[in-house]
């Protein structure tokens, strides 16, 4: 059990560019989770995968986020067009499935400017 | 919409002494109820996870569920300086995911 991981840790970007995050989940765990968290407040849900398929997907989340996991095994999150609102930490999870517990990474911090 | 709210405090302790922390949820079909704790700019790491009404223990800390009340609490004995962080209630049912609160802020002092 290695952990989740996610990459880079730290994104800083320019408004309007296009950022891609990685996250590695625990590599039995079917289920990734996508969650943003800004200061102050508990982590928002984004989206979820089990294995390749996406299951669920905020209703919050603007077009301009995208998420995949091609394989069932890493998973992408990208954000087009950044804007100033997207600086947060998104913090990857993963699961076994079923009511188990998430198991979070380190989180990659983005700050656009 | 689905809800957990949360005190966003701080509570305030002095070391030694026993915190109390509470959750309530506003979805009454919720199965799966945890506790993370996380500290300032790290990861939420999971402390208990509570499944079934009553008390559960390990170590320090109980949690405490009532689903007729949709309450779910956390109290953390002989509270240590350590302990200070934010504290996560989330909820879901299976199948669906995890909602957190906004988290409590525990301040334990020496």
């Amino acid at each position: 059990d290695t952990g989740v991981s996610q990459d880079p840790r730290h994104k800083i970007t320019k408004r309007g560019q296009n950022v891609t995050f990685r996250c590695d989940p625990i590599s039995e765990h079917n289920r990734l989770y996508w969650y943003r968290q800004t200061l102050g407040q508990g982590p928002e849900f984004l989206t979820y995968f089990q294995n390749e398929a996406q299951l669920e997907k905020s209703r919050l989340l603007s077009d301009r986020f995208s998420a995949e996991r091609p394989k069932g095994s890493f998973s992408t999150l990208e954000i087009q067009r950044t804007e100033q609102g997207d600086s947060a930490m998104y913090l990857c999870a993963s699961q076994t499935g079923g009511d188990s517990p998430l198991h979070f990474g380190n989180g990659t911090r983005l700050t656009v400017t | 919409q689905k809800e957990v709210e949360q005190n966003s405090g701080p509570l305030s302790v002095p070391e030694g002494a026993i915190a109390s922390l509470n959750c309530t949820y506003s979805d009454r079909v919720s199965q799966s109820f945890f506790w993370y704790r996380q500290y300032s700019g790290k990861s939420p790491e999971l402390i208990m996870s509570i499944y079934s009404n009553g008390d559960k223990e390990d170590g320090r800390f109980t949690a405490q569920l009532n689903k007729a009340s949709q309450y779910v609490s956390l109290l953390i004995r002989d509270s240590q300086p350590s302990d200070s962080a934010t504290y996560l209630c989330a909820v879901n049912q299976a199948g669906t995911a995890l909602i957190f609160g906004k988290g409590t802020t525990l301040s334990v002092s020496s």
